[in-house]
């Protein structure tokens, strides 16, 4: 079946612009999470949607940072006024549900702030 | 807070050489252990898990054993192929169950193998 896809798969973008990302989980996967790659600090948790509950943003660096999904289904990850330094690979993944113990991932969205 | 933490790399290998990647985690009450695999030009994928102390994940020849008193969780394999290539993630999951809450992972290893 349809694993978890992302989109766009590369994104270029000028300093101070507004960026989506999008993340389509694998169908009937309640749990989504967003999280980033990036050279310097590895693989960083951004944040957790489970259900109708309300999503863990703990991960999330700053208030230009925010997220959403829209029928317990896609998200879309937003960042405002980008940086240089939020440059990086987005990564999402589904799982199951709460006691799943595997993520399933994306291929990523490499974003890249000029 | 949580962590985790892994050798660094990168690490190069011949092929049917023995590979040992360490892996230490810092964390409260009982996680769950993970290995996660990236192939190059891939997504990230499970490779093995361990819920509980002294258990053994295994999977595709690689092992690692969730050893509390060491709070280690170091990958092996006997005789690693070409085909290993790849970067290793180690990573938590706070709760015990391996419930679905955040990952939280170690820096990665890569892991090139030749013939």
């Amino acid at each position: 079946g349809a694993g978890v896809s992302q989109s766009p798969s590369n994104k270029v973008t000028e300093k101070g612009k507004d960026v989506e990302l999008r993340c389509d989980p694998i169908s009937g996967h309640t749990a989504l999470y967003w999280y980033r790659q990036s050279l310097g600090q590895g693989l960083e948790f951004l944040i957790y949607f489970q259900g109708n509950s309300a999503p863990d943003k703990s991960g999330l660096p700053s208030d230009r940072f925010s997220a959403e999904r829209t029928g317990g289904s896609v998200s879309t990850l937003t960042i405002q006024r980008t940086q240089q330094e939020d440059s990086a690979v987005y990564l999402c993944a589904s799982s199951t549900d709460r006691n799943s113990y595997e993520q399933y991932f994306g291929p990523g969205t490499r974003l890249t702030v000029t | 807070g949580d962590s985790v933490t892994q050798m660094e790399g990168p690490v190069t290998l011949s092929e049917e050489a023995f590979l040992t990647i360490n892996c230490t985690y810092t964390a409260t009450g009982y996680p769950s252990l993970f290995w996660y695999v990236q192939y190059p030009g891939e997504g990230l994928q499970l490779l093995l898990k361990a819920t509980k102390a002294d258990d053994k994940g295994s999977n595709k020849g690689f092992e690692a054993t969730y050893r509390k008193e060491t709070t280690s969780f170091h990958l092996e394999k006997g005789s690693v192929q070409v085909s290993d290539s790849a970067v290793y993630f180690c990573a938590l999951s706070p709760r015990s169950g391996g419930g679905s809450e955040k990952l939280v992972f170690g820096k990665g290893t890569k892991l090139t193998v030749n013939p």
